[in-house]
């Protein structure tokens, strides 16, 4: 049983530009959920989808969006790109009512931004 | 907004030993609490979970303990043994809209 996926596993991009993540979540899941984790600090939560829609958002600026798509797959879009958005990105999948199980998350991309 | 807050960046405990882990929040609407485990190169594993309703749960070595009069919980494990070696995150989950701390790096010696 696979779990999340997430590509690429790693990532170089030049500040100014645009960056796609993508994430496939666990089979039976349908709420994704996306970190951004810095070194040394614990995720923090960027937004989540449930049904191709944001449902919950964190304090994030606008150049982070997403989109989930109908088998629940979802992207991570990050535009105009700082140093400041080097981090490990983890996406979280989750059945919608059952928090207390605990999401699954991926092993992350990395991103440097130079 | 640091919500959420695990003071201890390290722990060092002795195989056989109990560890105990801390953490602390702020906002006292979050409806769940849960611990994750997270190895070099993984993303976090969920570990145990406790509603806000309880005080106490168990799963095997691994206890949780809340105390919302002050918004403090924990986690036991006992018997400590050095694969439990790893990061210990704390989370807090207000409608599914889940919270970390910054981790603490748990070490267990032969």
């Amino acid at each position: 049983d696979a779990g999340v996926t997430q590509s690429p596993t790693h990532l170089i991009k030049t500040r100014g530009q645009q960056v796609t993540l993508r994430c496939s979540p666990k089979s039976g899941h349908d709420t994704v959920s996306w970190y951004q984790q810095a070194l040394g600090q614990g995720p923090q939560f960027i937004f989540q989808y449930y049904e191709e829609e944001e449902r919950q958002r964190g304090n994030f600026p606008d150049r982070f969006s997403g989109h989930q798509f109908p088998n629940y797959s979802s992207e991570l879009n990050v535009n105009a790109l700082l140093l400041g958005d080097s981090a490990l990105y983890l996406c979280a999948s989750s059945p919608t009512t059952s928090i207390g199980y605990g999401y699954t998350f991926g092993s992350g991309t990395r991103l440097t931004v130079v | 907004d640091q919500q959420v807050k695990q003071n201890s960046p390290s722990l060092s405990v002795q195989e056989g030993r109990i560890s105990i882990l801390n953490c602390d929040y702020t906002n006292s609407m979050f409806d769940y609490f849960l611990w994750y485990k997270k190895y070099p190169a993984e993303g976090p594993t969920f570990l145990i979970s406790i509603s806000s309703i309880k005080d106490k749960n168990e799963d095997g070595r691994f206890t949780v303990f809340l105390n919302k009069s002050a918004k403090h919980l924990s986690l036991h494990i006992v018997p400590s043994q050095p694969g439990d070696s790893a990061v210990y995150f704390c989370a807090a989950s207000l409608f599914g809209d889940m919270r970390f701390g910054a981790g603490t790096r748990l070490t267990v010696k032969p």
